[in-house]
């Protein structure tokens, strides 16, 4: 059974730093891996989506990576800033359904 | 439509009443999901529509709930004799279609609250 485990459950860091967020996952067939940001009462946003063929994948100040056969994938958000401010959701798909973690709750203070 | 469309936002009732929660998805998309959100958790997943049959139900908690999708595009989620138990926030989304490789869009959710 697929599980999905994300480190740190809670990071706050001041404005302008650098931060990487884990998601580590135990079966590694899977298609792909999509990360998500959530804000508070609000829906899932997709962010980037990774197939199982590729490395990484960019946009604008995000990057997340994918070591399938070591079952981890990374996001890098560089130059944090308030407004990213939220919950990421990293979530892997096996067959036909996504199985998530239970997020990181990001704050970044000015 | 341009994304996932969920109605209503908010649901408030009373224990061992009936709820139906609506979605409509991305038009054009042949899969549909619905996942359960609980305070502080990940989505988990429920149930999964090819077109208008359920591809993957093993999700679904009991036989209070149940889901249709009866033409293949918009998709209702009906739990029966709610519990207080079944608080949540209910997820749609979809995808252009099943079987692995596409990328997933949700809607804004429903949040149930049974009394």
């Amino acid at each position: 059974k697929q599980e999905v485990t994300q480190i740190p459950a809670a990071l706050s860091v001041p404005e302008g730093e650098n931060l990487v967020l884990n998601c580590s996952f135990t079966d590694s067939a899977i298609y792909n891996l999509q990360w998500f940001r959530q804000d508070p009462g609000k829906g899932l946003t997709s962010l980037l989506l990774i197939q199982s063929s590729q490395r990484e994948q960019t946009s604008g100040r995000l990057n997340a990576s994918l070591d399938k056969s070591s079952g981890r994938s990374t996001l890098y958000i560089a130059a944090s800033q308030p407004g990213d401010s939220a919950t990421y959701l990293c979530a892997v798909r096996n067959t036909d359904k996504l199985i998530f973690g239970t997020g990181t709750r990001l704050q970044v203070f000015p | 439509g341009a994304g996932v469309s969920q109605t209503p936002s908010n649901k408030v009732t009373e224990k061992g009443k009936y709820v139906e929660l609506r979605c409509d998805p991305i038009s054009g998309h042949t899969a549909l999901y619905w996942y359960r959100q609980s305070l502080g958790q990940g989505p988990e997943f429920l149930i999964y529509f090819q077109g208008t049959g359920a591809a993957d139900d093993s999700g679904l908690p009991n036989d209070r709930f149940f889901a249709v999708r009866p033409e293949g595009s918009v998709s209702t989620l009906k739990i029966q004799r709610t519990e207080r138990g079944d608080s949540a926030v209910y997820l749609c989304a979809s995808t252009r279609e099943g079987g692995g490789t596409g990328e997933l869009f949700f809607g804004e959710g429903s949040r149930l609250t049974v009394l």
